[in-house]
C-alpha cells in the first residue's frame, strides 16, 4: 500500500499570502496524484488531478506540481474561502486508493 | 447538473447490518465507476469500495473486505453499499463519489454530501 504523508499538518497564514502544501509518497506514483479541498460540514472537492491539472471551475490561484514521490500544491494568494483542509490522494497502485492525512490551512 | 444523494445511514448495534444507497442524476450513470469513501468523525478520508461502470468488477479496502458489498443498479441510477458485521470503527460519514471520467477508475468527482453511520450499543 502506498502511504502518503503531508506537511505541514497545519499552515497558519493571512489572506493574500502564498500557501505551499507538500505531499510525499512512500513510492513513486508517477503523476497519479490529486488534491482535494474540504470545508467543515462539506464533502471533499477535487481541485487538481494528474498532479497538475486543475479540475473544472477551480480558480487559477490554485496550482500544483510534482511527479514520482514529491508533490506541491500552491495557492498563490489566499482568499477567505481557501481556509480549509487539503488532502492528497494517489491512484497509481490500487486498491487501495490512499489519501494523505491532510493539511489544515487556517487563519493566522 | 450532476448530483449524488446518499441515504440509509443511522445508528446500528455492533454486529448488525445496514445498506446505504446513493442515487445519481444528471449524467449517464452506466458509463462511470462509482466509489464509497468514508470519514470517521474528526479524521481523514478512507477509500472503502469501487464498482466498475458495468458492475463487472468490485474492489474493497482490507478493513471492510468480506463484510461490505458494493453493487449497482444501472436501471435505477443507484449504487449501494451493504454493510454487514458492523463494528464501532465503521462509524463514519459515508460518501459516494463518481469517477471523474468514464472508463478505468480514476479520480473522485463529484461527491455526495454523505450519510452518517454510527455503530453503537
Amino acid at each position: 500500500e502506498i502511504v502518503l504523508t503531508q506537511s505541514p499538518a497545519t499552515l497558519s497564514l493571512s489572506p493574500g499570502e502564498r500557501a505551499t502544501l507538500s505531499c510525499r509518497a512512500s513510492q513513486s506514483v508517477s503523476s497519479y496524484l490529486a488534491w482535494y479541498q474540504q470545508k467543515p460540514g462539506q464533502p471533499p472537492r477535487l481541485l487538481i488531478y494528474d498532479a497538475s491539472n486543475r479540475a473544472t471551475g477551480i480558480p487559477a490561484r490554485f496550482s500544483a506540481s510534482g511527479s514520482g514521490t514529491d508533490f506541491t500544491l500552491t495557492i498563490s494568494s489566499l482568499e477567505p474561502e481557501d481556509f480549509a483542509l487539503y488532502y492528497c490522494q494517489q491512484r497509481s497502485n490500487w486498491p487501495p486508493f490512499t489519501f494523505g492525512p491532510g493539511t489544515k490551512v487556517d487563519l493566522k | 447538473q450532476v448530483q449524488l444523494v446518499e441515504s440509509g445511514g443511522g445508528v446500528v448495534q455492533p454486529g448488525r447490518s445496514l445498506r446505504l444507497s446513493c442515487a445519481a442524476s444528471g449524467f449517464t450513470f452506466s458509463t462511470f465507476g462509482m466509489h464509497w469513501v468514508r470519514q470517521a468523525p474528526g479524521k481523514g478520508l478512507e477509500w472503502v469500495a469501487l464498482i466498475w461502470y458495468d458492475g463487472s468488477n468490485t474492489y474493497y479496502a482490507d478493513s471492510v473486505k468480506g463484510r461490505f458489498t458494493i453493487s449497482r443498479d444501472n436501471s435505477k441510477n443507484t449504487v449501494y453499499l451493504q454493510m454487514n458485521s458492523l463494528r464501532a470503527e465503521d462509524s463514519a460519514v459515508y460518501y459516494c463519489a463518481r469517477d471523474l471520467w468514464g472508463g478505468d477508475p480514476n479520480w473522485f468527482d463529484p461527491w455526495g454530501r454523505g450519510t452518517l453511520v454510527t455503530v453503537s450499543s
